[in-house]
């Protein structure tokens, strides 16, 4: 049965502090994790990794991932209130075609 | 941007009523997907779909049924409700063929069944 686990499961932090979330995966026939933000609604989507050790970017957010480790991290530098959310890991096997979901680490970012 | 509308946000049933959640897409996407989530266990897949007529079992297809009769559009159908069917339902789409890439969220119904 593929698993996906998220650590820390919640975070409290200041503004301006850089974070680290991790994913940790057992899949068969891995195909890619994904990465998901949620807030008060339904999830968004933040980032998508293949391959090992390409760092994916997009502003303050950064991912990475490690294949043979078997799993992922998410960074997030200059945190802001805005940031405060569930993300969400997911990983996606080529068996099955379908995303198994982790339990989401809840990040609150205080003023 | 793709959008994804649910019929619902909030919704309150009986115990024993048959129950209709509707999602519909507007990018074309091949796959849909039905997801329930409860705080401590997750996003948890009940159901999806990678064509018209098609469907497939997900983690926790129990107690529930689709149906696609339309490529825009995906239904999740509670036969006779119960009080642990109280949840977030999810509907997402995603593009790809055979494999699932991004997946975009519908808002969400919150169902309640008393």
């Amino acid at each position: 049965e593929d698993k996906v686990v998220q650590s820390p499961l919640s975070l409290v932090v200041h503004e301006g502090d850089t974070v680290t979330l991790n994913c940790s995966y057992e899949v068969t026939n891995f195909r890619s994790l994904l990465w998901y933000k949620q807030e008060k609604k339904a999830p968004t989507f933040l980032f998508m990794l293949t391959s090992s050790g390409i760092e994916k970017k997009s502003g303050r957010l950064s991912s990475i991932l490690d294949k043979k480790e078997l799993f992922s991290i998410l960074n997030i530098t200059a945190t802001q209130t805005g940031d405060s959310a569930v993300y969400l890991c997911a990983v996606e096997s080529t068996n099955a075609g379908k995303s198994t979901f982790g339990d989401g680490t809840t990040l609150t970012v205080k003023p | 941007d793709v959008k994804v509308t649910q019929s619902s946000r909030y919704l309150v049933k009986r115990t024993g009523e048959k129950v209709f959640l509707e999602c519909v897409q507007d990018m074309d996407h091949e796959n849909m997907f039905w997801y329930r989530q409860d705080p401590g266990l997750g996003l948890r897949l009940i159901y999806f779909s990678y064509d018209v007529k098609m469907k497939e079992k997900g983690d926790i297809p129990e107690g529930y049924s689709v149906s696609r009769e339309k490529k825009e559009r995906f239904s999740l159908i509670l036969e006779s409700a119960s009080t642990n069917q109280t949840s977030m339902y999810l509907c997402a789409s995603g593009g790809g063929r055979p494999f699932f890439y991004e997946q975009y969220f519908g808002p969400g119904t919150r169902l309640t069944v008393t």
